[in-house]
């Protein structure tokens, strides 16, 4: 198993322009994530998706739109980039345990990340 | 948001020292998480804590998650090199949408 797979690892943007995110996994979990990490303020969520077709925003979602069209992938995409966007992101899935009742156990696991600069 | 306070930030210790840190928060959680960040890669799960009091060993790590479900601790015993990098706590507090909330993380440096 791969894993969590995100490309690209690095990319160089302008002002203005987009670009898409990618994010797989092949651990058939059901929970997908977005954070953004910046120096100093450890991991933020930006938008999680909880299935297949379903997304909801996260802690910093201005900015960003995602996608989960397939159940292993997750997209996140920037419309109109801004150098506050300049980051690394990091994708993570977790898996739903049988019987588990309300409470069910999250953990996550993460993407080697996308290095992000917008100039 | 949320908020976890993390400390120290950072640490500077000699090889086969003792390390501990923690996380305290304002809220109550179900869940606390210790993960571990190489430099250019993604954070790996470590620790995994589901019960108050409860603690949990993995190799020469040790994690606890506290009697009042606000804070946690991790140790790490007799320090190797390899134990360089930034240690993340991270707590579940909305059980539906399985959403952490990381602290600010712990740069552990060691000197050999």
């Amino acid at each position: 198993n791969a894993g969590v797979t995100q490309t690209p690892k690095f990319r160089v943007l302008k002002t203005g322009q987009s670009m898409t995110l990618l994010c797989a996994q092949d651990m058939n979990h059901e929970y997908m994530y977005w954070y953004r990490q910046d120096p100093g303020m450890g991991l933020r969520l930006i938008h999680y998706s909880v299935g297949e077709g379903t997304t909801a925003k996260g802690e910093v979602p201005d900015g960003y739109n995602v996608s989960r069209l397939k159940k292993q992938n997750f997209l996140l995409g920037l419309e109109s980039a801004a150098p506050s966007q300049t980051s690394v992101y990091f994708c993570a899935s977790s898996y739903l345990p049988a019987g588990q009742g309300v409470f069910r156990r999250n953990e996550q696991f993460f993407g080697p990340g996308t290095r992000l600069t917008v100039l | 948001g949320q908020q976890l306070n993390q400390s120290p930030q950072s640490m500077f210790i000699q090889e086969g020292e003792d390390v501990s840190m923690n996380c305290t928060s304002s809220s109550i959680f179900n869940t606390w998480l210790w993960y571990k960040q190489d430099p250019g890669e993604g954070p790996v799960l470590l620790i995994a804590l589901y019960k108050a009091g409860e603690l949990t060993s993995n190799g020469r790590l040790t994690a606890q998650f506290g009697i009042t479900r606000k804070d946690s601790f991790l140790n790490i015993s007799a320090s190797i090199p390899s134990d360089v990098g930034i240690y993340f706590c991270a707590g579940q507090l909305d059980q539906g949408a399985q959403k952490l909330v990381f602290g600010q993380g712990t740069r552990l440096t060691i000197n050999p």
